[in-house]
């Protein structure tokens, strides 16, 4: 059964502590894993995709990272703004899609 | 932002109403798709569209239909609601192959009482 798993469910930071979310996934033939960006009472807002085991992408403060099973959101120095639940979703063949639960992260000043 | 809005933005319903949800576009994005947030189940697939009339079914599709008669427009229907399809739904748009990033809507909150 295709399945994705994030952890931890919840993070607390202080502003500056670097740390990292995890996306671990069983799917085949994965055709791309996307991060999401989620704040309170709206939709995911789209971070990054990855398509390939190796591949990296970076935007500001966020790092996204690719291997064969899992995944990782590096956060460099993160800032309050950056406190939302972090989303991680594969794509299988069929063109279905498998979200997590996400990750709260609470960034404290 | 992506052109996408949903309506309504808030529903409270009775068990057994038919509910219709709508979600339009103004990006011409070829894919569309409907899903549902729960607490500890996250997003779930429902149905999903490749272009005008042609859908497929999602991991929850039961209990849901949908129709696409416009491009700009997809339409998610409760024929008889059960409390159990209490969610929060949210329509989502790609713009070819679905390899390709979602963008969300502002969301549904649905209340089946």
């Amino acid at each position: 059964e295709d399945q994705v798993t994030q952890s931890p469910e919840a993070l607390r930071l202080q502003e500056g502590e670097s740390s990292s979310l995890n996306c671990s996934y069983t799917v085949s033939g994965l055709r791309g894993l996307f991060w999401y960006r989620q704040d309170p009472g709206k939709g995911p807002e789209f971070l990054f995709t990855l398509y390939s085991a190796g591949e990296e992408k970076e935007k500001e403060r966020l790092k996204a990272t690719l291997t064969k099973k899992e995944s990782f959101l590096h956060i460099t120095a993160p800032k309050p703004e950056d406190s939302a639940t972090y989303l991680c979703a594969v794509q299988a063949p069929g063109n279905q899609f498998y979200f997590g639960t996400g990750t709260s992260l609470t960034v404290i000043p | 932002d992506a052109g996408i809005t949903q309506s309504p933005r808030h529903k409270v319903t009775e068990t057994g109403t038919p509910v219709t949800l709508r979600c339009h576009q103004t990006e011409n994005h070829r894919y569309m798709y409907w899903y549902r947030q729960d607490p500890g189940h996250g997003l779930r697939l429902i149905h999903y569209s490749y272009g005008v009339k042609d859908t497929d079914k999602g991991e929850v599709s039961d209990g849901y239909s949908v129709s696409r008669s416009k491009t700009e427009d997809f339409l998610l229907t409760l024929e008889s609601a059960t409390s159990s399809q209490t969610s929060v739904y949210f329509c989502a748009i790609s713009e070819s192959t679905g390899t390709d990033e979602q963008f969300f809507g502002p969301g549904t909150r649905l209340t089946v009482l």
